[in-house]
């Protein structure tokens, strides 16, 4: 499976625009970019998906590198609950498991 | 609330014993996915059913074995149980594997296991 590439952990300040990234330099042209998090004490959930073209929805944006070498996770207004592990996975559409990589903590300061 | 609901919440058990952990997928799920989370391998995909049928497999131990009923829900058994297998155990339901569609997978509150 294609590996990803994230920081370990990220702060950022409530109410104001997070970025995650994310590498993938050996991104095959089947696999889709999946986000999940996991909030404390909880199952993982789904944030968002990509292929090739940026995505937006109701939790967050995705952009993605024209090479897709790269995305990056967009949370516009960080709020309190937004604080956790952000996992970045690339997965064949093939293919439905999921295999998580360690993802990158972030904390988000009031 | 993902919809998928895992019982027990806690499990504490001794070295050697067997448990079984079980989930029971969102309505209209055909899929259903073991995943384990410990604090030193992360979460580690374990086995995937669908439809009743072993669909897929990953770093699953050979003490370790599941099954999706008729009904759709799964069970995931533990054997011979040793002090490395506490963990969070997650169950995640999808609808269903189709090649060219995506689909997210909805995770349930976890089991947690420990083992003396």
């Amino acid at each position: 499976d294609a590996k990803t590439t994230q920081p370990n952990s990220m702060e950022s300040n409530e109410e104001e625009p997070v970025h995650l990234p994310c590498n993938h330099s050996t991104i095959s042209g089947t696999d889709y970019i999946h986000w999940y998090r996991q909030l404390p004490s909880q199952g993982p959930e789904y944030v968002i998906h990509g292929l090739t073209s940026n995505v937006n929805n109701r939790m967050a944006s995705l952009a993605i590198a024209e090479d897709r070498k790269s995305s990056t996770l967009i949370l516009h207004r960080a709020t309190l609950r937004d604080a956790a592990v952000y996992y970045c996975i690339l997965g064949d559409y093939r293919d439905d498991k999921i295999i998580f990589g360690k993802g990158t903590r972030l904390h988000i300061l009031p | 609330d993902s919809g998928v609901t895992q019982t027990p919440k806690h499990l504490i058990t001794a070295t050697g014993q067997r448990v079984t952990l079980r989930c029971s997928p969102r309505s209209g799920d055909l899929s259903v996915y073991w995943y384990q989370q410990s604090l030193d391998q992360g979460l580690q995909f374990l086995i995937q059913y669908y439809n009743g049928e072993e669909r897929a497999k990953g770093n699953i131990l050979e003490r370790f074995s599941a099954q999706q009923f008729p009904d759709l829900h799964s069970e995931l058994n533990l054997s011979s149980l040793e002090l490395g297998d506490s963990a969070l155990y997650f169950c995640a339901s999808s609808l269903h594997p189709a090649a060219g569609t995506y689909n997210e997978q909805f995770f349930g509150p976890g089991t947690r296991l420990t083992v003396l």
